[in-house]
């Protein structure tokens, strides 16, 4: 079946550092590739997302390309600040329709 | 405002308890699901539900129930909840099928004793 695998956390960042994320995925087909963040207490949001190879989806600083080749989808952020605390979760959907998640990567800035 | 809401936002309760997590959206969606929030498993279907009358199995639907009479009513009911289904519950909403943006709601946290 389809997976999502990203690292573990937390990952420990100090204000304006560079900020990788990896996320790879097992899927048949081609899936969309999502990006979504749950900042705390609340529910998640998209944060970006792309359909098909190659696209790159961006958006707030973010952006992740989709990688056939490689099955991944690394988020990236030039200068990360605290407001970007939040758990950081990649996603896939299959042609089943069905939203298949990673374990989510915490992230936390240090101001 | 476009929204999910879920009610209630936090319930506690004891094994065998039926009860029902309600989830409405009011942006005249196809498509509804319910997951659920574990650490380290990220989020994991339940149930969604293409359309009225319309529902499906997710990933872990045991112990689980859910009914969708109306478009914009989705609710999960447990019948006879369990210890193990202590997590943290939400509902999302998108447009229809496909890769469309799905939203979600605010989330029910939920602990059964």
């Amino acid at each position: 079946g389809d997976s999502v695998t990203q690292m573990e956390g937390p990952v420990t960042l100090s204000e304006e550092a560079f900020l990788t994320i990896n996320c790879t995925y097992t899927a048949t087909g081609y899936p969309s590739l999502f990006w979504y963040v749950q900042y705390p207490g609340e529910g998640l949001q998209l944060l970006l997302k792309a359909t098909k190879a190659d696209d790159k989806g961006s958006n707030k600083g973010f952006e992740a390309t989709y990688r056939k080749e490689t099955t991944s989808f690394h988020l990236e952020k030039g200068s990360v600040q605290v407001s970007d605390s939040a758990v950081y979760f990649c996603a896939l959907r299959s042609a089943g329709n069905m939203l298949t998640f990673g374990g989510g990567t915490r992230l936390m800035v240090k101001p | 405002e476009a929204q999910v809401t879920q009610n209630p936002r936090y319930l506690i309760t004891v094994t065998g308890k039926k009860l029902t997590v309600t989830c409405s959206q009011n942006m005249n969606h196809e498509y509804m699901s319910w997951y659920r929030q574990d650490p380290g498993l990220g989020l994991r279907q339940i149930y969604y539900s293409m359309n009225v009358e319309v529902t499906d199995k997710g990933d872990v639907p045991e112990g689980y129930k859910v009914s969708r009479k109306e478009k914009r009513n989705f609710p999960l009911i447990l019948e006879s909840p369990s210890p193990n289904q202590t997590s943290l519950y939400f509902c999302a909403s998108s447009p229809r099928m496909g890769g469309y943006e799905q939203y979600f709601g605010p989330g029910t946290r939920l602990t059964v004793t």
